[in-house]
């Protein structure tokens, strides 16, 4: 079944301690993206990586870091995280289709 | 620049009337055009997508948008509501040539029995 997976999907975590969020997509995608949501605000995009080793900032990338070693993995990286970043996280791929597919979102709570 | 607009925050209807979620659309070059549906606790999941060619297009569960470029607008419509359509739904707009996908606020759609 194609499908991008997200771990944690709930995290609730202290100020200041590193955290990462894993995303896995299983369709060969190259593209791949991070979003973040919070209400009213819609999704906004955090980072993108148009293929391994290429990422580049998306609208609100400030508090966060990416990496991508490999094609199907694209982890989130919050080196200190802050009450601000509390929110509802969701990845993304797409292949040669024109949409993408999204992960099941990771809700977390920074304390 | 791309911006998508939804004008409005929620959409009440009866169920078995029709149902139309409004987005209007900024972008400088040709648009590629998404609707997505977010049901509670879960993820995006992709609904229809205009590219080019009709202006109607058909997607998943018996919604269909329209794309309108003179009024720069892709509202989501469906003739018959669901109370199982209840959700929320985002426009989303990509300029062919780029990467980024730009997200409307969303709209919250309650159907009722």
């Amino acid at each position: 079944e194609a499908q991008v997976t997200q771990n944690p999907r709930y995290l609730i975590t202290v100020t200041g301690k590193k955290l990462t969020v894993t995303c896995s997509q299983n369709m060969n995608h190259e593209y791949m993206s991070w979003y973040r949501q919070d209400p009213g605000l819609g999704l906004r995009q955090i980072y993108y990586s148009m293929n391994v080793e290429v990422t580049d900032k998306g609208d609100v990338p400030e508090g966060y870091k990416v990496s991508r070693k490999e094609k199907r993995n694209f982890p989130l990286i919050l080196e200190s995280p802050s009450p601000n970043q509390t929110s509802l996280y969701f990845c993304a791929s797409r292949g040669s289709d024109t949409w993408q597919y999204f992960g099941p979102g990771t809700r977390l709570t920074v304390t | 620049a791309q911006s998508v607009a939804q004008p409005e925050d929620q959409v009440n209807v009866a169920e078995g009337n029709p149902l139309t979620v409004k987005c209007t659309y900024s972008v400088s070059g040709n648009p590629y055009l998404f609707w997505y549906v977010q049901y509670p606790n879960r993820g995006l999941q992709f609904l229809l997508k205009y590219i080019t060619g009709d202006n109607l297009v058909k997607g998943s569960y018996g919604f269909e948008a329209e794309f309108n470029k003179s009024q720069t607008s892709f509202h989501l419509k469906k003739p018959s509501a669901l109370v199982s359509d209840s959700a929320l739904y985002f426009c989303a707009v990509r300029v062919l040539s780029g990467y980024a996908l730009n997200f409307g606020k969303g709209t919250s759609l309650l159907v009722t029995p």
